[in-house]
C-alpha cells in the first residue's frame, strides 16, 4: 500500500540553527499539506500546496519558516532559525483531491526537539 | 485556531466495552472526519461524514452528526487493546481548498 514518506523521523537541533524536513506524498496526489502538532494538541495546518502552488500559508510563520514543492511532487519545509517553541511533531499529508471531500493520508512525522 | 473540541479528554475502558467520544465544533462545515493516532505516530483516517448525512458505519465504528447542535460522536463497539490511541475529529469548512481543522483529541486506553 502506498504511503507518505517523511525524513528524518527525529531531529534534535540547537536554537538558532537551520533545520529541514522532507516529504514525499503518495504518487499522483496533487494536494500536499504540512501540519505542526504540539504535544497534547491536534495538528494545525502550516501550509497547503496544490501541485506546485501554495493554496494556503496563512498560518506559516514566514519570518522563519519556508516551504516549497518544486515540480509538484516532493516537498521541503525549512525553519531558520529554529526557536525553542518550534519543538513539535511535523506531519505531512497528501490527498488526491482538494476541497476536503477526500481523506488525507499522513506520513509518520518528524519529531523536532530544539534545545 | 482549533475548531473542534473532543470530550472526554481521556477515556479508560476494559476490552469488550464500547467507547463513545464526542466532538463539538463552531462554524458550518462541509464534512467532518475522524482520525486515529497511535502514540508518536502519524494519523490514520477512520471515517468521513458529510454535512447532509446523519449517521455512518464502518466495521465497529459508528459516527453520528448533528449539524443543528454542531456536534458529532464516534462509537467504537467491542473495544480491543489495539484501539488504544488518540482520536481526533477534524472539520472541513465550506470554503474550497480548506484543509482539516483538528480538535485536541480524546485519548482512549483499552485494557485487557
Amino acid at each position: 500500500e502506498a504511503e507518505v514518506a517523511q525524513s528524518p523521523r527525529y531531529k534534535i537541533t540547537e536554537k538558532s540553527q537551520a533545520v529541514a524536513f522532507w516529504c514525499d506524498p503518495i504518487s499522483g496526489h496533487a494536494t500536499l499539506y504540512w501540519y505542526r502538532q504540539i504535544l497534547g494538541q491536534g495538528p494545525e495546518l502550516l501550509v497547503q500546496f496544490q501541485d506546485e502552488s501554495v493554496v494556503d500559508d496563512s498560518q506559516l510563520p514566514k519570518d522563519r519558516f519556508s516551504a516549497e514543492r518544486l515540480k509538484g511532487v516532493d516537498s521541503t519545509l525549512k525553519i531558520q532559525p529554529a526557536e525553542l517553541g518550534d519543538s513539535a511533531m511535523y506531519l505531512c499529508a497528501s490527498s488526491s483531491r482538494t476541497g476536503g471531500l477526500y481523506e488525507q493520508y499522513f506520513g509518520p512525522g518528524t519529531r523536532l526537539t530544539v534545545t | 485556531s482549533q475548531q473542534g473540541e473532543e470530550d472526554p479528554q481521556a477515556l479508560s475502558i476494559q476490552e469488550g466495552e464500547n467507547a463513545t467520544m464526542n466532538c463539538s465544533y463552531k462554524t458550518s462545515i462541509n464534512n467532518l472526519q475522524w482520525y486515529r493516532q497511535n502514540s508518536g505516530r502519524g494519523l490514520v483516517h477512520l471515517i468521513l461524514i458529510r454535512s447532509n448525512e446523519r449517521e455512518k458505519h464502518s466495521g465497529r465504528l459508528r459516527v453520528t452528526l448533528d449539524t443543528s447542535k454542531k456536534s458529532s460522536s464516534l462509537l467504537i463497539t467491542a473495544s480491543r487493546a489495539a484501539d488504544t490511541a488518540s482520536y481526533f475529529c477534524a472539520t472541513v469548512l465550506n470554503q474550497a481548498g480548506t484543509a482539516l481543522i483538528f480538535g485536541k483529541g480524546t485519548t482512549l486506553s483499552v485494557s485487557s
